[in-house]
């Protein structure tokens, strides 16, 4: 099987701007969530979607959304940028049978100038 | 609030020697608790997990041990080789589904 893929690899987007970044997560996995990697605070939790349905969300600004599509594929957005949204930001993906194993994608760079 | 700390921060061993990467959780209901390896430039790899119905897991050189009474959870590493060099990452699940709470991260070392 494929892994966890998320597109793009790396990003240069600039203070007001918006982004849009994509996870596809393993086949036949229906919960895909996204977290936040920086050096200062670590990884963190951004929301998880199953089956099209948002059902968590960490502590980030309304700024930061995200969606899933019925093939299971997610799709985040940040609006109105700012500089310290500069971060790795991850996919992972489970099946959700019990499991509770997240699975990684190797995550989209984000720097904001 | 839900928190894991994680220590110590670095780690530096010679290669065969072992490694133990300590957490402490705030969260009495948290019930997952699975051990990250990032490597530089990499994805973050699950190495190993444990519930909270089990006391111990292992798995060839690494071994996993939860203490639910004291809220902490360790990593030990036995063994250790130069490609165990990694960011550690513990983690538990709190709320339910899919959302972990990470720890900080401990920086192994292991020098040949």
């Amino acid at each position: 099987k494929a892994g966890v893929t998320q597109t793009p690899r790396y990003l240069i987007k600039t203070r007001g701007q918006q982004v849009t970044l994509s996870c596809s997560p393993i086949s036949g996995h229906r919960s895909v969530s996204w977290y936040q990697q920086t050096p200062g605070q670590g990884l963190q939790f951004l929301f998880e979607y199953f089956s099209e349905t948002q059902r968590n969300k960490g502590n980030f600004p309304g700024r930061f959304s995200g969606r899933q599509f019925s093939n299971s594929r997610s799709e985040m957005n940040v609006s109105t940028l700012e500089l310290g949204d500069s971060a790795l930001y991850l996919c992972a993906s489970s099946d959700d049978r019990g499991g509770e194993k997240l699975f990684f994608g190797s995550g989209t760079q984000l720097s904001v100038l | 609030g839900e928190n894991v700390e994680q220590h110590p921060s670095t780690l530096s061993v010679q290669e065969g020697d072992s490694a133990v990467i300590k957490c402490t959780y705030s969260d009495s209901a948290s019930n997952y608790f699975p051990w990250y390896k990032q490597e530089l430039g990499k994805r973050p790899q699950l190495i190993i997990d444990i519930r909270s119905n089990v006391g111990e897991k292992k798995d060839q050189r690494i071994a996993v041990t939860l203490n639910k009474t004291a809220k902490h959870f360790s990593l030990h590493i036995t063994e250790t080789q130069p490609e165990d060099s990694a960011v550690y990452f513990c983690a538990t699940r709190s709320g339910g589904y899919n959302k972990l709470i990470f720890g900080a991260g401990t920086r192994l070392a292991v020098h040949p």
